[in-house]
């Protein structure tokens, strides 16, 4: 069965300050898709990013970065200088295929990130 | 924005009555799935569908049935509502693609649900 563990479940951090939330996956699949989603105090969950198991290149979008290792099977997010519109629940996930049916998503129970000004 | 609408948006209800929330899409994506989330637990897969009338279950269908009778309508039904289903709602759609996985969900408002 698939897993996910966000072993945080909450950081508060001081504006400007880095944080970094772990992401750790369990799957027997040899192809597999990982996911972060954040979840703001108004409750809509947006999309950040999907990385696939073949490609381990980090990757940086703004303020965001990831770093995905399969060898530990994990997928950490890190916010540079953290801002307070950062303040949200973030969530990794898990794409499990269902074969010509899509994608069960296993989410990880998430990350209450709180930053003050 | 994924052109995904739930409603009703917040729902009280008594336990035992029957509750029917909505996902309604207007981007014609094939796939739709019906989450709940609860503290601690992220987000759960409820049911999902992969066409007209082409459901199936996911990790916590008891107590819980869906309808797909239109593309675009995904439909949730409590059948006997418990207090243990008080939780969030949320529907997700995501791309026809070649089914690999990789397809990303994406998620509607959700709905806020209390059973008393």
């Amino acid at each position: 069965a698939q897993k996910v563990t966000q072993a945080q479940t909450e950081i508060s951090v001081v504006e400007k300050e880095d944080v970094t939330l772990d992401c750790v996956y369990e799957t027997r699949d040899t192809t597999y898709y990982l996911f972060w989603y954040k979840q703001p105090p108004s409750g809509e969950l947006v999309f950040l990013i999907r990385r696939n198991s073949f490609d381990e290149q980090n990757e940086i979008s703004g303020r965001y970065s990831w770093n995905f290792q399969k060898s530990t099977s994990s997928f950490n997010f890190t916010i540079t200088a953290s801002q307070v519109v950062d303040s949200a629940v973030y969530f990794c996930a898990l794409s499990d295929v269902i074969k010509a049916a899509g994608n069960k998503l296993t989410f990880g129970g998430g990350t209450r990130v709180l930053v003050k000004p | 924005d994924a052109g995904i609408t739930q409603s009703p948006r917040h729902k009280v209800t008594e336990t035992g009555t029957p509750v029917t929330l909505r996902c309604h899409q207007t981007e014609n994506h094939r796939y739709m799935y019906w989450y709940r989330q609860d503290p601690g637990h992220g987000l759960r897969l409820i049911h999902y569908s992969y066409g007209v009338k082409d459901t199936d279950k996911g990790e916590v269908s008891d107590g819980y049935s869906v309808s797909r009778s239109k593309t675009e309508d995904f439909l949730l039904t409590l059948e006997s509502a418990t207090s243990s289903q008080t939780s969030v709602y949320f529907c997700a759609i995501s791309e026809s693609t070649s089914g690999g996985g990789q397809e990303t969900q994406y998620f509607g408002p959700g709905t806020r649900l209390l059973v008393l």
